[in-house]
């Protein structure tokens, strides 16, 4: 059974720092591009980053862009998202997802066909 | 960016009647290999979002046969042929043509 499962997440002061993890169980981590989305409480879902299957290519959406940075760690089945400059706008569930392998179409350009319960980041002084 | 646009943003559906929405993309999701880049998502209440279409009408893996997804170039459709009560949620569609993947503004489904 595929499983994702976040931590990390928590209370932080504007301009604090959060690392975020999502374990992954289930399924040859290593195989498959996978990507962190965000929904703020009450609204909907929101890109955040992804990262390809061996960590070498990654992208940011412009919110993050020199804030965060997403990685990977294929040898303990763990994808990570180090949150820097935190702001009161990044206040958030924060959900990783795996991108489906689909034939015949490109290994980035799949479905998010597996969702982590997703983990809570706040924001607040 | 991609910009998706969804309709209606909130949908009143009887069980066992037909219901449907709309998603409007800014600008084509054709690929050169000849697929639309299109997915459909549900939020169920209090849970996290699960994949029901992708490639704009290919059903996932154990979605019911009563859902299903059309549409091509920049404007496409989800169908519930026939509403459950376990349908409700907010439905979102997501562009996989390029990065940044923009979603929907999201299209809450309940009962009437």
């Amino acid at each position: 059974e595929v499983q994702l499962v976040e931590s990390g997440g928590g209370l932080v002061q504007p301009g604090g720092s959060l690392r975020l993890s999502c374990v992954a169980s289930g399924f040859t981590f290593s195989n498959h591009w996978m990507q962190w989305v965000r929904q703020a409480p009450g609204k909907g879902l929101v890109w955040v980053s992804r990262v390809s299957s061996d960590g070498g290519n990654t992208k940011y959406a412009d919110a993050v862009k020199g804030r965060f940075t997403i990685s990977r760690d294929n040898a303990k089945n763990t994808l990570y998202l180090q949150m820097n400059s935190l702001r009161a706008e990044d206040t958030a569930v924060y959900y990783c997802a795996r991108i489906g392998i689909v034939a015949g179409i490109s290994a980035a350009g799949g479905p998010f066909d597996y969702w982590g319960q997703g983990t809570l980041v706040t924001v607040s002084s | 960016d991609i910009v998706m646009t969804q309709s209606p943003l909130s949908l009143p559906v009887t069980p066992g009647e037909p219901a449907s929405i709309s998603c409007r993309s800014s600008q084509s999701l054709l690929y050169s290999d000849g697929h639309h880049y299109l997915d459909w998502y549900l939020q169920k209440p209090g849970q996290s979002p699960q994949l029901l279409i992708y490639l704009a009408s290919d059903r996932a893996s154990g979605v019911p046969d009563r859902f299903s997804g059309s549409g091509s170039g920049t404007d496409f459709t989800l169908t519930i042929s026939r509403v459950e009560a376990e349908d409700v949620g907010v439905y979102y569609c997501m562009q996989a043509l390029q990065a940044p993947r923009t979603f929907g503004q999201g299209t809450k489904v309940e009962i009437k």
